[in-house]
């Protein structure tokens, strides 16, 4: 079946710039986790959705950083006036449901953010 | 404060050697979830293999196999037979129950895997 998928693979902004990053989880998974890696380093977390509520954005490293999850499904993070140090590798996880089960993430392919 | 750390930030063996990946965990829940994760050139994490706090039984599946030792909080993961298919990056991660965490995962560096022919 279709995993998870993100677009673009690729995004390269000006400073300055905002830009808008999609996540499509595996149909019917409720948690939906967006991670940041910076270039060697493991992937840190930025925020967690389950179905439309935005339940945990303790990871956000500024408020230039915005996320959404309208209709539970199809997700979309946002970065305004990006600067340099959001270059990185933006990952989207999703996960079938919550509680006490350990469901592994499945993982997209990230994009790679290059700010200019 | 959780935190993962995998010391070994590269390793370099030839096909068909065995590979072993270090990692040193820290936590203060008494239930929690530690993960292995494999990241090829093509950048997506593959999920490897699952192992909850209260189970230590050391398994193998296939050329995987861990060894789990709560004592010394460590979740090594070994790779047997070695294929050059296996070179990525690997990631040690833990998993805090979700009634704390909404069950996100805390990820070491990472460790080099490079199997050359």
């Amino acid at each position: 079946g279709a995993g998870v998928s993100q677009s673009p693979r690729y995004k390269v902004a000006k400073r300055g710039q905002d830009v808008a990053l999609r996540c499509d989880p595996i149909s019917g998974h409720v948690s939906l986790f967006w991670y940041q890696q910076a270039l060697g380093q493991g992937p840190e977390f930025l925020t967690y959705f389950q179905n439309e509520a935005q339940l945990d954005k303790s990871g956000l490293p500024s408020d230039r950083f915005f996320a959404e999850r309208p209709e539970g499904s199809v997700s979309t993070l946002k970065i305004q006036r990006t600067q340099q140090e959001d270059s990185a590798v933006y990952l989207c996880a999703s996960s079938l449901a919550t509680g006490s089960d350990p469901y592994e993430q499945y993982f997209g392919p990230g994009t790679r953010l290059t700010v200019t | 404060a959780q935190k993962v750390t995998q010391a070994q930030t590269e390793i370099s063996v030839v096909e068909k050697e065995d590979v072993t990946l270090d990692c040193v965990y820290e936590t203060r829940d008494t239930t929690y979830y530690l993960f292995w994760y494999k990241q090829p050139p093509s950048g997506e994490l593959v999920f490897l293999i699952r192992r909850n706090s209260f189970d230590e039984q050391n398994e193998i599946s296939g050329r995987y196999s861990w060894n789990f030792q709560k004592s010394t909080s460590s979740f090594n993961f070994t790779i047997t037979a070695s294929q050059v298919v296996d070179s990525a990056v690997y990631f040690c991660a833990l998993r805090a129950p979700p009634t704390d965490s909404w069950g996100k995962l805390q990820f070491g560096a990472g460790t080099q895997v490079v199997v050359t022919p």
